[in-house]
């Protein structure tokens, strides 16, 4: 199966600052590439996502970037905010199965 | 238009006994998968359907079985119950044939404690 790799597991940050997650996966024949955020108490939802064919893809302040020759994706949040606090969780969908794989998850916290 | 439902959300069982749990997905949406989300594994699938069948497998045992009706409403059953079984149960919905290629849905989960 899908050997998915996420770092970091957590990540502490100032209000306005930067954030930046970094996901692995050994498929190379995975294209597509989805992140979810999971708010405490609450159900996983999808924030962006970007395909193979795509190398960055942007959505006000977040962000995806994709590395398909390094098999390597990463969500960017700039201008945190303590709302952004919340477990982040990247995805890859196995080639033969397209069931997807989840990352162990990042636990961002964004102090005011 | 309503979201993936899950219910019950909050289960409390004995160790031996057996639960159902019920997902209703995205009308429309015709695959229908279903994780276990524990502290320590995270995201670990367990089943997904489509038109009825199950076309994939988790690495789970045969305890955790599951079913899809013609409505597209699935359950998962988990038949004598052990403390590890403890865990958040989420149900995802997606609307494309293939499985999470156009993103999951999830449902609230379904909370079991296994005491």
């Amino acid at each position: 199966g899908e050997n998915v790799e996420q770092h970091p597991s957590t990540l502490s940050v100032q209000e306005g600052d930067s954030a930046v997650i970094k996901c692995t996966y050994s498929d190379s024949a995975s294209n597509y590439f989805p992140w979810y955020k999971q708010e405490l108490g609450k159900r996983p939802q999808l924030i962006i996502d970007i395909r193979s064919n795509v190398g960055e893809k942007k959505d006000q302040r977040i962000a995806v970037t994709l590395n398909k020759t390094a098999k390597h994706f990463s969500l960017h949040i700039t201008e945190t905010q303590p709302e952004d606090s919340a477990v982040y969780f990247c995805a890859v969908p196995a080639g033969g199965s397209y069931i997807p794989t989840f990352g162990r998850g990042t636990s961002l916290i964004v102090h005011p | 238009k309503a979201g993936v439902t899950q219910t019950p959300r909050y289960l409390i069982k004995t160790r031996g006994q057996q639960v159902t749990l019920s997902c209703s997905p995205i009308s429309g949406h015709r695959s229908v998968s279903w994780y276990q989300q524990t502290p320590g594994q995270g995201l670990q699938f367990l089943f997904e359907y489509f038109s009825e069948t199950q076309r994939n497998k988790g690495n789970f045992p045969g305890r955790f079985s599951g079913r899809q009706f013609s409505n597209s409403r699935s359950e998962m059953n988990v038949s004598t119950l052990e403390l590890g079984d403890s865990a958040l149960y989420l149900c995802a919905s997606s609307l494309g044939s293939l499985p999470g290629q156009d993103g999951y849905t999830f449902g609230s989960g379904t909370r079991l404690t296994v005491v």
